[in-house]
């Protein structure tokens, strides 16, 4: 049973699409997260739920904006999407501060 | 702000040699410390941590020593194996949930 799972692995769409990223975690922890790494492998933090309230929000543009229907889930919707989207982006669960289980990722490129 | 400060990669080495890591970070107070690694299409994984000053973490044959007065972190494995090529990433937490990674760098060992 994969720990954390994200879908779709790979995602290939046109500027000014909106597009989702679903994520969901087996493992009964309390906070997820969202990251965002660009093709140097420099990775971000986008935003971090802990029982489903926002608790971390970096400086990311208002057209991404995540969900957490349950502790479990954690999705990502980006409207309007631009070339600079283009990235992998992971999602990732902790119960412990600092100890985050990564899903595989996910890849957007945005033509 | 917090920073951490890895060394420019790719890093080569031959299967069987010493391997060091340099990283370095800024932080206030006492930051827990983190490796990760990131195998070629994989999200990151927990290698090892560290909490206080001069703990020592290790984990598959990989070790780090954090040393608060030069504000170092890093890794070192006495014997490489080709199974080790992949991206390695430091991270710091300051305080919450927030981590705080390096720029990656990347290793790759050749038979």
């Amino acid at each position: 049973d994969t720990a954390v799972s994200q879908t779709p692995k790979y995602l290939v769409t046109q500027m000014g699409n909106d597009k989702s990223i679903k994520c969901e975690q087996n493992l009964g922890h309390d906070t997820m997260y969202w990251y965002k790494q660009d093709s140097k492998k420099f990775l971000k933090i986008m935003f971090s739920y802990n029982n489903k309230e926002l608790i971390i929000n970096e400086t990311v543009p208002n057209r991404f904006s995540p969900k957490s229907p349950d502790k479990a889930h954690l999705n990502l919707h980006i409207n309007s999407l631009e070339l600079g989207d283009s990235a992998v982006y992971f999602c990732a669960s902790s119960q412990n501060p600092g100890e985050l289980f990564f899903g595989e990722g996910s890849r957007l490129t945005v033509l | 702000g917090n920073s951490v400060t890895q060394m420019e990669g790719p890093v080569t080495l031959s299967e069987e040699a010493f391997l060091t890591i340099n990283c370095t970070y800024t932080a206030t107070g006492y930051p827990s410390l983190f490796w990760y690694v990131q195998y070629p299409g994989e999200g990151l994984q927990l290698l090892l941590k560290a909490t206080k000053a001069d703990d020592k973490g290790s984990n598959k044959g990989f070790e780090a020593t954090y040393r608060k007065e030069t504000t170092s972190f890093h890794l070192e494995k006495g014997s490489v194996q080709v199974s080790d090529s992949a991206v390695y990433f430091c991270a710091l937490r300051g305080g919450g949930n927030k981590l705080t990674f390096g720029t990656g760098t990347q290793l790759k060992v050749e038979l």
